[in-house]
């Protein structure tokens, strides 16, 4: 089925480590989005990509790091994780950035220990 | 600072009443205003949106309407029913979209 397929849906980690979420699409579509889910908070944009090879930060980027070396697929690195860290994470693609509605991932449940 | 605000954050509605979420925004920029539906273990889908420059947009049982004066928008759902029960987001984009805190719908039988 066509859409957003993110890997691993859950993962534990202890504070410290690392780790590297995967966002892929079959859409072909431009733009890709991070977005991480607390209770309460609503969802709030991480990084965000307007194209291959290109990244941008979002409204609470700190402590995250971004690729998208192939335009159907968007990274998310963790370089020392932290309980703050720990949430539900959401990829979303769309076709244009503007005025136009997001396909979302399933989400990775990640607890940071 | 949140620039999207939702509410009420929790609903419980019989089945066949009208659900009614409702969202205020700040940015007199936004040109977008989508709803978002979300199951439990799943991402949200697109379910309806609107443009500033109407009032109102209904789909089915889904309506938005919109108030630009006021600078607010809501969700309302008839005949509802439990198959909507999910957590509902507001969302106001102008590029980046920014989401309201949510509302998780509970339809009762």
């Amino acid at each position: 089925n066509a859409g957003v397929t993110q890997t691993p849906k859950f993962r534990v980690l202890k504070t410290g480590q690392s780790m590297t979420l995967l966002c892929a699409q079959d859409m072909n579509h431009e733009y890709m989005y991070w977005y991480r889910q607390d209770p309460g908070m609503g969802l709030r944009l991480i990084h965000y990509s307007v194209g291959e090879g290109t990244t941008a930060k979002g409204e609470v980027p700190d402590g995250y790091n971004v690729s998208r070396l192939k335009k159907q697929n968007f990274l998310l690195g963790l370089e020392s994780a932290a309980p703050s860290q720990t949430s539900v994470y959401f990829c979303a693609s769309s076709y244009v950035r503007q005025g136009y509605g997001y396909t979302f991932g399933s989400g990775t449940r990640l607890t940071v220990v | 600072q949140q620039q999207v605000k939702q509410s009420p954050q929790s609903l419980i509605v019989q089945k066949g009443g009208i659900s009614i979420i409702n969202c205020a925004y700040e940015n007199t920029a936004f040109d977008y205003f989508p709803w978002y539906q979300q199951f439990p273990g799943k991402g949200p889908a697109l379910l309806i949106a609107i443009r500033p420059d109407v009032s109102e947009k209904k789909e089915g049982r889904f309506t938005i309407s919109f108030n630009k004066s006021a600078k607010q928008f809501s969700l309302h759902i008839m005949d509802s029913q439990p198959g909507d029960s999910a957590t509902y987001f507001c969302a106001a984009s102008k590029g980046d979209m920014r989401f309201g805190a949510g509302t998780r719908l509970t339809v009762k039988p």
